[in-house]
């Protein structure tokens, strides 16, 4: 079992570009949620995805999308990338139907730098 | 607005010794009580979880201890090693409404423990 993988391992981007980061869920799993955390920061939740839908939303911006694909993989997109957006970028994995709750598993996450 | 708050921040013990970190919430609508431990450069790795209908959970050297009244919980680490050393995370999750599955996480303690 490969775990939650995630691609790329580190980025650097420009102020004002756009940028893809990818997801791979655990086997079994078919939700994804997404969390970004700054320098010393605890992970903020960013939005979840179940069954290609956006199901819950954190306090960002429109500037951040995602999109999930039907093998449950997922992808987070920003655009007009601001020097504030550099940060870990987290993605989880859980499945939806756990009894009492989805327990979520965390990749490696991508390291995002923006000068 | 901090959803779970931590602490310390920082935190030093001899190998061999008991490593207490701190953690209080508001939200009475939180039921799940998860511990993730954070190695430099890797996403964080659950490592213990609990829910508010028992006082406390033991996993091998990790102790939750959890205080509904008080609303608040700790991870007690027994005998800490070197290998010990990271960075713990406490976080809580909401049982029902739009906000199932977001996980709100406090800032962090950084465990360092000398040999």
């Amino acid at each position: 079992d490969a775990g939650v993988t995630q691609s790329p391992t580190h980025l650097i981007k420009t102020r004002g570009q756009q940028v893809t980061l990818r997801c791979s869920p655990k086997s079994g799993h078919d939700t994804v949620s997404w969390y970004q955390q700054a320098l010393g920061q605890g992970p903020q939740f960013i939005f979840q995805y179940y069954e290609e839908e956006e199901r819950q939303r954190g306090n960002f911006p429109d500037r951040f999308s995602g999109h999930q694909f039907p093998n449950y993989s997922s992808e987070l997109n920003v655009n007009a990338l601001l020097l504030g957006d550099s940060a870990l970028y987290l993605c989880a994995s859980s499945f939806m139907g756990q009894v009492h709750g989805a327990t979520q598993y965390f990749g490696p996450g991508t390291r995002l730098l923006v000068l | 607005q901090q959803q779970v708050k931590q602490s310390p921040q920082s935190l030093i013990v001899q190998k061999g010794g008991i490593s207490i970190i701190n953690c209080a919430y508001e939200n009475t609508a939180f039921d799940y009580f998860p511990w993730y431990q954070q190695f430099p450069g890797k996403g964080p790795a659950l490592l213990i979880a609990i829910r508010p209908d028992v006082s406390e959970k033991k996993e091998g050297r990790f102790t939750i201890s959890f205080n509904k009244s008080a609303k608040q919980f700790s991870l007690h680490i027994m005998d800490s090693q070197p290998g010990d050393s990271a960075t713990y995370f406490c976080a809580a999750r909401r049982g029902r409404g739009s906000t199932l599955g977001r996980l709100y996480f406090g800032r962090g303690t950084q465990l360092t423990v000398w040999p």
